[in-house]
């Protein structure tokens, strides 16, 4: 089954605390996309990746970094995570203008 | 810049009752366009899209057609459903080749028996 898969679905931590969110897609997309949804923000992006070792910054990078070492996994890293990082988080890939296949998301809650 | 405009919510409707959630969007060249749905604790899903101009996008029984005179891409159903129940986001790819969406804020739909 084509699918975005994302780990954990729920995680609890502590400020300050480096964490990872994994991401895996197994339909050879090129182009893969991390978003944190908020109440009354919507959707917004924190970064996105073109291909293998080509990422860029979208709207709200700032406190979260990436990787794109093979082509189906796309990690978000935290390294010193904050209480304004509890979010629900969600990575997508896509081949192009066909639209995006997202992930079932991760709630994180940083306390 | 690129941007999407949808409606604010919750709009809430008995079972079959008409639906149109209104999108407009500002974009530099001829962008894709596209509504997601997101059922409560879920990601979100490709619905329809729209390629160009005056295309429909059609799945499920929802409806949208791609309007450049009006930079609009309203979702509509004619009749929903309890299962209907949940939030749409209308969105546009980036021109330029990145193919990377801008979402709008998303509309809530709450459908009552």
């Amino acid at each position: 089954e084509a699918q975005v898969t994302q780990n954990p679905r729920y995680l609890i931590t502590v400020t300050g605390k480096k964490l990872t969110v994994t991401c895996s897609q197994n339909m050879n997309h090129e182009y893969m996309s991390w978003y944190r949804q908020d109440p009354g923000l919507g959707l917004r992006q924190i970064y996105y990746s073109m291909n293998v070792e080509v990422t860029d910054k979208g709207d709200v990078p700032e406190g979260y970094k990436v990787s794109r070492k093979e082509k189906r996994n796309f990690p978000l890293i935290l390294e010193s995570p904050s209480p304004n990082q509890t979010s629900l988080y969600f990575c997508a890939s896509s081949q192009g203008q066909g639209g995006y296949t997202f992930g079932s998301g991760t709630r994180l809650t940083v306390v | 810049g690129n941007s999407v405009t949808q409606m604010e919510g919750p709009v809430t409707l008995s079972e079959e009752a008409f639906l149109t959630i209104n999108c407009t969007y500002t974009a530099t060249g001829y962008p894709s366009l596209f509504w997601y749905v997101q059922y409560p604790g879920e990601g979100l899903q490709l619905l329809l899209k729209a390629t160009k101009a005056d295309d429909k996008g059609s799945n499920k029984g929802f409806e949208a057609t791609y309007r450049k005179e009006t930079t609009s891409f309203h979702l509509e159903k004619g009749s929903v459903q309890v299962s209907d129940s949940a939030v749409y986001f209308c969105a546009l790819s980036r021109t330029g080749g990145s193919y990377i969406p801008t979402f709008g804020r998303g509309t809530s739909l709450i459908v009552h028996p």
